[in-house]
């Protein structure tokens, strides 16, 4: 059981580059979500998914595309990245219902804009 | 517009005193709070969590406090170790109709010296 899984764990890109960052879990969990942080800036929600097929907008998602075609992926791209995106992103997990409210987290993608 | 907030950056104690961590909140909608725990390279875990319908709940070492009147919450780390030297996350949530999103604070760096 390897919990959440983050692919890749650090990337560099040039402005203007696109890439997709991959959010594996292996709990059969109904809720994803996909936060970065920055210093100072504890982690803020970019998007999330309550469901396979489903994607909704969090505090922070100018610049950010998600997509969730499988339970178990949730993935999020960066179309054109700019500097500005340079941060440390992490994925989350949790079940759906019940209001426990626990997410788990990957270990996280550090990604470098320049 | 902060709404979780974590004024003190950082704290530094000795090994088997109490550590106590504050979180302040203003959204008087949040009903669930949660503390995670942060080592640096990795994402964070789930530590402990407390209903708004209580005012303390314990788990080992670990004591988390609400106060609702003040809108405030406090994790007391009794006694504290070196190993819990790590950034703690206060986290809070309003019943949205299960969309189960978090707001974090910024966090406070615990130093657990020997």
């Amino acid at each position: 059981n390897a919990g959440v899984t983050q692919t890749p764990k650090f990337r560099v890109l040039k402005t203007g580059q696109s890439m997709t960052l991959l959010c594996a879990q292996d709990m059969n969990h109904e809720y994803m979500y996909w936060y970065r942080q920055d210093p100072g800036m504890g982690l803020r929600l970019i998007h999330y998914s309550v469901g396979e097929g489903t994607t909704a907008k969090g505090e922070v998602p100018d610049g950010y595309n998600v997509s969730r075609l499988k339970k178990q992926n949730f993935l999020l791209g960066l179309e054109s990245a700019a500097p500005s995106q340079t941060s440390v992103y992490f994925c989350a997990s949790s079940y759906a219902g019940g209001r426990t409210y626990e997410q788990y987290f990957g270990p996280g993608t550090r990604l470098t804009v320049t | 517009d902060q709404q979780v907030k974590q004024n003190s950056p950082s704290l530094s104690v000795q090994e088997g005193r109490i550590s106590i961590l504050n979180c302040d909140y203003t959204n008087s909608m949040f009903d669930y709070f949660l503390w995670y725990k942060k080592y640096p390279a990795e994402g964070p875990t789930f530590l402990i969590s407390i209903s708004s319908i209580k005012d303390k709940n314990e788990d080992g070492r670990f004591t988390v406090f609400l106060n609702k009147s003040a809108k405030h919450l406090s994790l007391h780390i009794v006694p504290s170790q070196p190993g819990d030297s790590a950034v703690y996350f206060c986290a809070a949530s309003a019943d949205q109709g299960g969309s189960e999103k978090l707001v974090f604070g910024k966090g406070t760096k615990l130093t657990v010296n020997p």
